[in-house]
């Protein structure tokens, strides 16, 4: 059975601090799929980031990075100089290998970035 | 906007009464999932169809059901509601792109049953 785990439940910065989102997780499946998504105060779910398991190579979009570890079963999220706008709750999610796969998410993260 | 469209966006009925929350996929995408999100379970998924089959369930209730229609939309019928039925719903459409799937989901229906 799949789990996803964000210990971490709430989280609050000042803005411009760098604050990093943990997420560990269990699968018996050599090839997986890791995914994080966004949830606003507005409610819908936004994608960020999908990574494969069989690509351990760190990933950079502008200010957020993501650091995939598969010794240590985890795909954590770094926010770099944190804005009020990145105020959400963010949920890390797992999938099987194969398309069409359903997602297991964590509990989610609730990050509140204060001015 | 993912491009995944979803009505009505809040529905309020009472116990006991069905609803029908429907669901449009992205242009092209095959598959339709759907998620509940409540407070005490987080983000569940329920069922999966792609191309007009049912391909997986998850923790989904006997009282609810789905189906995907031709033209590729979803339907997702709850009945006989209950309180603990209050929940957030979510559809969401993949694209397969180099044999990997990512999925997109829509805004949300969110349900209160009184």
């Amino acid at each position: 059975a799949q789990k996803v785990t964000q210990a971490q439940t709430e989280i609050s910065v000042v803005e411009k601090e760098d604050v990093t989102l943990d997420c560990v997780y269990e699968t018996r499946d050599t090839t997986y799929y890791l995914f994080w998504y966004k949830q606003p105060p507005s409610g819908e779910l936004v994608f960020l980031i999908r990574r494969n398991s069989f690509d351990e190579q760190n990933e950079i979009s502008g200010r957020y990075s993501w650091n995939f570890q598969k010794s240590t079963s985890s795909f954590n999220f770094t926010i770099t100089a944190s804005q009020v706008v990145d105020s959400a709750v963010y949920f890390c999610a797992l999938s099987e290998a194969g398309a069409n796969s359903k997602l297991t998410f964590g509990k989610g993260i609730t990050l509140s970035v204060r001015p | 906007d993912s491009g995944v469209t979803q009505t009505p966006k809040h529905l309020i009925t009472a116990t006991g009464q069905r609803v029908t929350l429907r669901c449009s996929p992205r242009s092209g995408d095959l598959s339709v999932y759907w998620y509940q999100q409540s407070l005490d379970q987080g983000l569940q998924f329920l069922i999966h169809y792609y191309n007009g089959e049912e391909r997986a369930k998850g923790n989904i209730l006997e009282r609810f059901s789905a189906q995907q229609f031709p033209d590729l939309h979803s339907e997702l019928n709850l009945s006989s509601l209950e309180l603990g039925d209050s929940a957030l719903y979510f559809c969401a459409s993949s694209v397969v792109e180099g044999g990997l799937d990512t999925q997109y989901f829509g805004p949300g229906t969110r349900l209160t049953v009184l």
